[in-house]
């Protein structure tokens, strides 16, 4: 069974702190991955694409590591908005996402 | 932005009954899926849908799920007697492509509550 493996915190941080999340895949054949952001009781809204030089996007910087199956997020200066769930999402070799069980980040004033 | 819509946002059934859940997608997309979520559980894939054909499904859209785009617009999750483990938020997605190279856009779900 392919799976994708997060920890669930929660992580609870200050505002302006910088945080960092990881997640595992046991499918070798994925190809592509993503995080995504969930708001309580909302769908998961796309956050950035994930790629294996590393990518940026404002405060949020995504690193894959293929040889280790391995992806992380990190978030600098947090904000308060920040708080939601984030998810670890691959694809399954094929046209449907694997997704992870989530990491709940709750940032405090 | 476009967006993709789904109907109704809560139902509430009896088990036994049948659902039929519905989806807007974006309007230049060809291909189309559903997922479902049961609360406090991971988002599990249940169907994808290209060229008036399934292309893909998973071991839980068994023969009590189907798919269906009626017309040019819906894209349409019937479930054909619903269970009291099917009490989940289903969400409706597309891409204009097949592959998930750019990942997609989910609409905002349906909470359906099986009693």
């Amino acid at each position: 069974r392919k799976e994708v493996e997060q920890d669930p915190g929660p992580f609870n941080v200050p505002e302006g702190a910088t945080v960092a999340f990881n997640c595992t895949y046991s499918n070798s054949a994925s190809q592509s991955f993503f995080w995504y952001r969930q708001d309580c009781r909302k769908e998961p809204k796309l956050l950035m694409s994930v790629y294996s030089s590393g990518n940026e996007d404002g405060r949020f910087t995504a690193q894959l590591n293929r040889a280790s199956q391995y992806i992380s997020l990190l978030i600098r200066d947090s904000k308060l908005s920040d708080s939601a769930t984030y998810l670890c999402v691959c694809d399954n070799a094929g046209n449907m996402l694997t997704f992870g069980g989530g990491t709940r980040l709750m940032v405090k004033p | 932005e476009p967006e993709v819509t789904q109907t109704p946002s809560h139902q509430v059934t009896q088990m036994g009954q049948e659902v039929i859940l519905r989806c807007v997608p974006i309007s230049n997309h060809l291909y189309f899926y559903w997922y479902r979520q049961i609360l406090g559980q991971k988002v599990e894939f249940l169907v994808s849908f290209y060229n008036n054909e399934i292309s893909e499904k998973s071991e839980i859209f068994d023969d009590q799920f189907s798919v269906e785009r009626p017309d040019g617009s819906n894209f349409t999750l019937k479930i054909r007697s619903t269970k009291l483990e099917d009490s989940a938020m289903y969400f409706c997605a597309s891409s204009p492509t097949g592959g998930v190279r750019y990942g997609y856009t989910f609409g905002s779900g349906t909470r359906l509550t099986v009693v």
